[in-house]
């Protein structure tokens, strides 16, 4: 069964903010969130994790809704480079590893 | 410092026949991991191995076997390929300490196809 659930794709334009949602409604209380990306052609790479309140990193922030049922990924300025794959993921077991990954949002930025 | 490293980069088997798909790693991290991606699909956890002398299934380990050769290296063992698995298949690794998270960093990818 799938962990959470993510739009199949979005768009935006160049230079905008990107807020991609996820659902994640069976989470457990210890259950970090992670966000990885996929750029065409290449493996995955970490974008930002959080457990409850919301986290900023150089790459992007994480929001996480206050009972945790669902977060959203924001990036602050969109570019060409951003195009790619978004996966929001949960754990496979209790100690928050290995991760599980769902289909995830195919994200495309237009100039 | 190179990362996650695998071997080959790209494979063509015939079905029935067997090959090795090599991962190292020189970060010095505890756990590493093995996925496969179908095309237009998401990446599906084959087996994980959480540190030295343990390897656990995930959630597609049918048609596979792995072995935790020391710290660096988690190989991945087809021993007799089907059409089915053509796939990409991606390494990682991580750091792993009891619920503290630490992000996994990928391999390039190793391109199968079964014939």
């Amino acid at each position: 069964d799938a962990k959470t659930t993510q739009p199949n794709s979005m768009e935006s334009n160049e230079e905008e903010p990107v807020h991609l949602p996820c659902n994640h409604s069976t989470i457990s209380g210890t259950d970090y969130i992670h966000w990885y990306r996929q750029l065409p052609s290449q493996g995955p790479e970490y974008v930002i994790h959080g457990l409850t309140s919301n986290v900023n990193n150089r790459m992007a922030s994480l929001a996480i809704a206050e009972d945790r049922k669902s977060s959203t990924l924001i990036l602050h300025r969109a570019t060409l480079r951003d195009a790619a794959v978004y996966y929001c993921i949960l754990p496979l077991n209790s100690g928050n590893t290995p991760l599980v990954f769902g289909k995830g949002t195919r994200l495309s930025v237009i100039a | 410092n190179a990362g996650v490293t695998q071997t080959p980069k790209f494979q063509v088997l015939k079905t029935g026949q067997s090959m090795t798909l090599q991962c190292a790693q020189d970060m010095n991290h505890n756990s590493m991991y093995w996925y496969r991606q179908d095309p237009g699909m998401g990446l599906r956890l084959i087996y994980y191995s959480a540190s030295e002398g343990t390897t656990d299934k995930g959630e597609v380990p049918n048609g596979y076997n792995v072995s935790r050769l020391n710290k660096r290296e988690f190989s991945l063992r087809l021993e007799s390929a089907a059409p089915s698995q053509t796939s990409v298949y991606f390494c990682a690794s991580s750091k792993s300490v009891d619920r503290v998270v630490y992000e996994q960093y990928f391999g390039p990818g190793t391109r199968l196809t079964v014939t």
